[in-house]
Parts: C-alpha cells; structure tokens; sequence
C-alpha cells in the first residue's frame, strides 16, 4: 500500500543534474516525504526529507509542489557513484500511533560515463 | 561511530528449520524496524518497535514470524518453519524516537531457504 509511485528506471550523463519525479497524490497534510537510496548489496541511505518547503543538504535538494501531490530529488552534479535504487517515501502516522514508513519499488537511476 | 549491525550476513537454510536473525541498533535509538525485501523488489514493512510501548506487527506476513526486542536494544527477528517463499534480504533499522529524525538501516541479513 505504498503511496508514492515514481518512474521505474532513469539514465542520466555524468556531470548532469538528475531529476527523480514522485507523485505522492493521496499524501495528508502532516505526512512527511522522506527520499533514501539503495545501492547494490548495501541497507538503505537517508538524502533528505520535507513537509512542504523546498529542502536542500550537501547531497540534494528536495523540491515540493504548493499542493504536494509531487516532488522532485534533484542531484544537482550526478556521479557514477549516484547509481542507484531511489525511494520517495511517505512517512504514516498510524492510529495507534506508530510510524510506518512504507516504500515503493522506487527508481533504479543509472548515470552514464 | 557505529551503525546497525545485523548478523547473520547470509543464511542458507532447509525448508521446514526455523531461524532467528539479530540486529544491533545505534546504542540509544529507540525505534527499531524490521523490513523485508525479495529480488528486485522494495521493501516491505514487516513490525516496528517505539521504546517500552507495544510493538506494531502489522506488516508480519504470518504467525510463523515473530520478533522481540530485549532491554529497549537487541532485537531478533524469528522464523519458524521456514518456506521457500521467505527467501530475501531482512533489513533492520532504527531511530531515535517518533520524530523527524531519519531511519538508519543495516545492510541485512540474506536468507535463502532450499
């Protein structure tokens, strides 16, 4: 029951800025986005997370429509390091009170030599 | 400092045998996951642990997986009489507390039932 649906696979030339799409349209208005990457054989890694303001670390920058039905990592100087499996998360407060955060298949971004 | 460890690293077992897999959160996180992922798939909740309150298993797939958390840190996640079906990569994460703060995965443990 993941709430996010991103692109399946993205390629992007070395150097360039990679732009990864979610739609996350059924998001509530407390619900944070959160974005992780996976690389091959390795646990999930954090990037970054936001509510509704546009959001920028050392390793991306979160953007955020008005109506946050979407959002867009952006890495602005992708390197072949990059390569990965992205996941935007929507991160649920549960009745009981618990958080879930629930993944989708995410975006299997391959950045090209 | 150190991470979450999780260990086995692989784990190669018959079908039918139980199996217990352990997680070593950051030392003062008090949120603790278990998620599961098979072959090019996402990953899949599986039970979330918040400090002294009850865990929520509602991502546990059947009763044959059970999980605990001992003294708020270690946890072990066991199944019993395992299937083929649970073949995949079991992550653990933890967190300190219920806030904004971000999830800090392990790099799971590979189960593999024959």
């Amino acid at each position: 029951d993941a709430k996010t649906t991103q692109p399946p696979s993205m390629d992007c030339a070395e150097g360039r800025a990679a732009n990864l799409p979610c739609n996350h349209s059924t998001i509530s208005g407390n619900e944070y986005v959160y974005w992780y990457r996976q690389i091959h054989s390795q646990g999930p890694q954090y990037i970054i997370h936001g509510l509704k303001n546009n959001e920028t670390n050392e390793m991306a920058s979160l953007i955020i429509t008005e109506d946050r039905k979407s959002s867009t990592l952006i890495l602005p100087h992708a390197t072949l390091r990059d390569t990965a499996v992205y996941y935007c998360i929507v991160r649920v407060r549960t009745t009981s009170g618990t958080y879930k955060y629930i993944f989708g298949t995410g975006t299997r971004l391959k950045v090209l030599a | 400092g150190a991470g979450v460890s999780q260990s086995p690293s692989n784990k190669v077992t018959e079908k039918g045998k139980d199996v217990e897999l352990r997680c070593d959160p950051i030392s003062g996180h008090t949120a603790l996951y278990w998620y599961r992922q098979s072959l090019g798939q996402g990953l899949e909740f599986l039970i979330y642990f918040q400090g002294n309150s009850a865990p929520d298993k509602s991502g546990l797939p059947s009763d044959r997986f059970s999980a605990e958390r001992t003294g708020g840190s270690v946890s072990t996640l066991t199944i019993q009489r395992t299937q083929q079906e649970d073949s995949a990569v079991y992550l653990c994460a933890s967190s300190s507390g219920q806030g904004l703060l971000p999830l800090h995965f392990g790099n799971g443990t590979r189960l593999t039932v024959t």
